[in-house]
């Protein structure tokens, strides 16, 4: 089994759509989750942390689930520059490695 | 403030030849990743720098790659004898301390002919 595990899509939604992706992860020790943005050939770039209370950062909402080993983003009315690979990324729990999910595809059309 | 660099952006080299690839971390960042991306794939784990400690290089793929940080600061990933496997997006990353936000350099793109 994967450390990390997205639904690597794609996901095809039209501007203003609201959009979830979950990701599970393996290590139930794990403390540190993020979500990146990858746009294509470029380097990761952080979307937003993940906090265990669940955090929003405007149309962005990501939540975590330590029972189920799971987290998600949330984005609401999606624009079109919201484009891009979602990497999910979770520590290794012991250790300082960090595990990435392959990413999850998702484009906006207009 | 300047961000992670890294040189040279691409690189193509022939087989069996060698190639050192070059990461500066944002200034101040005490801990450096190296990762790699193939085409189409995540980010896969290579080699961890945390201040003075010793490296974790747990995620080395062969004893053909290894990796120095001079001074705690740049750091140098070297590939000996390339393979064409060893074609693929090298991404190097540092946060400030151990399991924090990783911020990510360019990335250099290595081809092996």
């Amino acid at each position: 089994r994967k450390e990390v595990e997205q639904d690597p899509g794609p996901f095809n939604v039209p501007e203003g759509a609201t959009v979830a992706f979950n990701c599970t992860y393996s290590n139930s020790a794990s403390q540190s989750f993020f979500w990146y943005r990858q746009d294509c050939r470029k380097e990761p770039k952080l979307l937003m942390s993940v906090y265990s209370s669940g955090n929003e950062d405007g149309r962005f909402t990501a939540q975590l689930n330590r029972a189920s080993q799971y987290i998600s983003l949330l984005i609401r009315d999606s624009k079109l520059s919201d484009s891009a690979t979602y990497l999910c990324v979770v520590n290794k729990g012991t250790g300082n490695q960090f595990y990435f999910g392959t990413g999850t595809s998702l484009t906006v059309i207009p | 403030g300047a961000g992670v660099s890294q040189s040279p952006s691409n690189k193509v080299t022939e087989k069996g030849k060698d190639v050192e690839l070059r990461c500066d971390p944002i200034s101040g960042h005490t801990a450096l990743y190296w990762y790699r991306q193939s085409l189409g794939q995540g980010l896969e784990f290579l080699i961890y720098f945390q201040g003075n400690s010793a490296p974790d290089k747990s995620g080395l793929p062969s004893d053909r790659f290894s990796a120095e940080r001079t001074g705690g600061s740049v750091s140098t990933l070297t590939i000996q004898r390339t393979q064409q496997e060893d074609s693929a997006v090298y991404l190097c990353a540092s946060s400030p301390r151990a399991r924090e936000t990783q911020y990510f350099g360019p990335g250099t793109r290595l081809l092996v002919l």
